[in-house]
């Protein structure tokens, strides 16, 4: 069974990137879509964006100056950086899978794949 | 973005009683396929969100018969026919229907 898992570095002073790596277990990175989603009091669950394995990707334009999503399939890794942060970058990220369902025609992707979370924190 | 609003905030429960979520989105959900992209999660304490319902009505893998998301459109219900008392947690619906995806703010089940 595939499991996720987030590092992060907990503490990140105002104005610096914020980098967090998500390394798959249980399974391949290879033919899925990958999420970053976040969790904070304020603003409660927000999609923050994804990458295929390919390393094709689409970003929430909240967010997407500051953003970058990047893949390495050697290591079955993905990664999120995001620049410029402020205390209302301070969250819970979580890496997640985005799987295929098949419903009638059509194949659904929906999250059905999380990581525990990484909790990091915005301050000087 | 789409703007997705759920009712109530707070929903104490009795073990054995019904209970009921509602989640309206700010614009159709129902894709030209017929199909509704709405999907329902749970967020236990102390953990990260487990899918419950996926395209308004199916349930995910795992997921006890008790629990059945209806609705179309606009307005969505997520039903849970005899609450137990490892159900209390938050419940969110999303869409995805539009990128980005969005999240309604939660409903907070809580035992009685």
């Amino acid at each position: 069974q595939v499991q996720l898992q987030e590092s992060g570095p907990g503490l990140v002073k105002p104005s610096e990137t914020l980098s967090v790596t998500c390394t798959v277990s249980g399974g391949s990175i290879s033919s899925y879509y990958w999420n970053w989603i976040r969790q904070s009091p304020g603003k409660g669950l927000e999609w923050i964006g994804y990458i295929y394995y390919s390393g094709s990707t689409n970003y929430n334009p909240s967010l997407k100056s500051r953003i970058t999503i990047l893949v390495d399939t050697s290591k079955n890794q993905f990664s999120l950086k995001l620049s410029s942060v402020t205390a209302a970058d301070t969250a819970v990220y979580y890496c997640a899978r985005l799987t295929p369902h098949k419903v009638g025609n059509v194949n659904y992707h929906t999250v059905d794949v999380w990581g525990q979370g990484t909790t990091v924190t915005v301050s000087s | 973005d789409i703007v997705m609003t759920q009712s109530p905030l707070s929903l104490p429960v009795t073990p054995g009683e019904p209970a009921s979520i509602s989640c309206r989105s700010s614009q159709s959900l129902l894709h030209s396929n017929g199909y509704n992209y709405l999907d329902w999660y749970l967020q236990k304490p102390g953990q990260s969100p487990q899918l419950l319902i996926y395209m308004g009505s199916n349930r995910a893998s795992g997921v006890p018969d008790r629990f059945s998301g209806s609705g179309s459109g606009t307005d969505f219900t997520l039903e849970i026919n005899t609450v137990e008392a490892e159900d209390v947690g938050v419940y969110y619906c999303m869409q995805t229907l539009q990128s980005p995806r969005t999240f309604g703010g939660g409903t907070k089940v809580e035992i009685k």
